[in-house]
């Protein structure tokens, strides 16, 4: 069946690190979403990548898409206090949404 | 504000004793998801609905039930729930199809005793 697969498990960073976590599904995905959830909340969407080789920026946030639609990358530089929290990505086959396993990122100041 | 509202947020239950989590949202979506958050499993989705009447079985649909009455609301129903259905419920709600970025509530926990 459908999986994505999300690596590393858990990050620590010193706070101005770089931080990059890895999404691979085993199937063709149409997009892939990003969430981010902070601790005690509910995931927020981020961005959505749809296109083969797609690479897009918010501020210090870099996310990009493959060349097959199977696997995607965020990469987020500088790492602050504020980027707590567990990084998932969807893989959207169709009209199902197949969440990874999600990376819990913290921030040491 | 747009909004997924679930209810309630945490619940406390013994196994066999049916009950219902409510979803509800004001957006008009038409796409709408329960998903359940394990440690370690992330985000697994279990019923989804495309639209008004329409409800496909999601990757862990066992043990619940989902209906869709009115385009606004999404119960998850769990008719005899057991300990291992203990777990963070999120709703959540997107536009269109299904392929669309998803809203989320702000969860239920639900421990079964």
């Amino acid at each position: 069946g459908q999986q994505v697969m999300q690596i590393p498990q858990y990050q620590h960073v010193q706070e101005g690190e770089d931080f990059t976590t890895y999404c691979n599904s085993s199937t063709t995905l149409s997009n892939i979403q990003w969430y981010k959830q902070r601790p005690g909340g509910h995931p927020v969407f981020l961005i959505q990548l749809v296109k083969s080789g797609e690479v897009k920026k918010q501020k210090r946030l870099t996310f990009q898409f493959g060349e097959a639609k199977k696997n995607s990358s965020l990469h987020i530089t500088a790492t602050q206090t504020t980027d707590v929290g567990t990084y998932f990505c969807a893989g959207v086959p169709g009209n199902q949404f197949y969440f990874g396993t999600g990376t819990s990122l913290t921030v040491i100041p | 504000e747009a909004q997924v509202t679930q209810n309630p947020r945490y619940l406390i239950t013994v196994t066999g004793k049916k009950l219902t989590v409510t979803c509800s949202q004001n957006m008009n979506h038409e796409y709408m998801s329960w998903y359940r958050q394990d440690p370690g499993l992330g985000l697994r989705q279990i019923y989804y609905s495309m639209n008004v009447e329409v409800t496909d079985k999601g990757d862990v649909p066992e043990g619940y039930k989902v209906s869709r009455k009115e385009k606004r609301n999404f119960p998850l129903i769990l008719e005899s729930p057991s300990p291992n259905q203990t777990s963070l419920y999120f709703c959540a709600s997107s536009s269109g199809e299904g392929d669309q970025p998803q809203h989320f509530g702000d969860g239920t926990r639900l421990s079964i005793l």
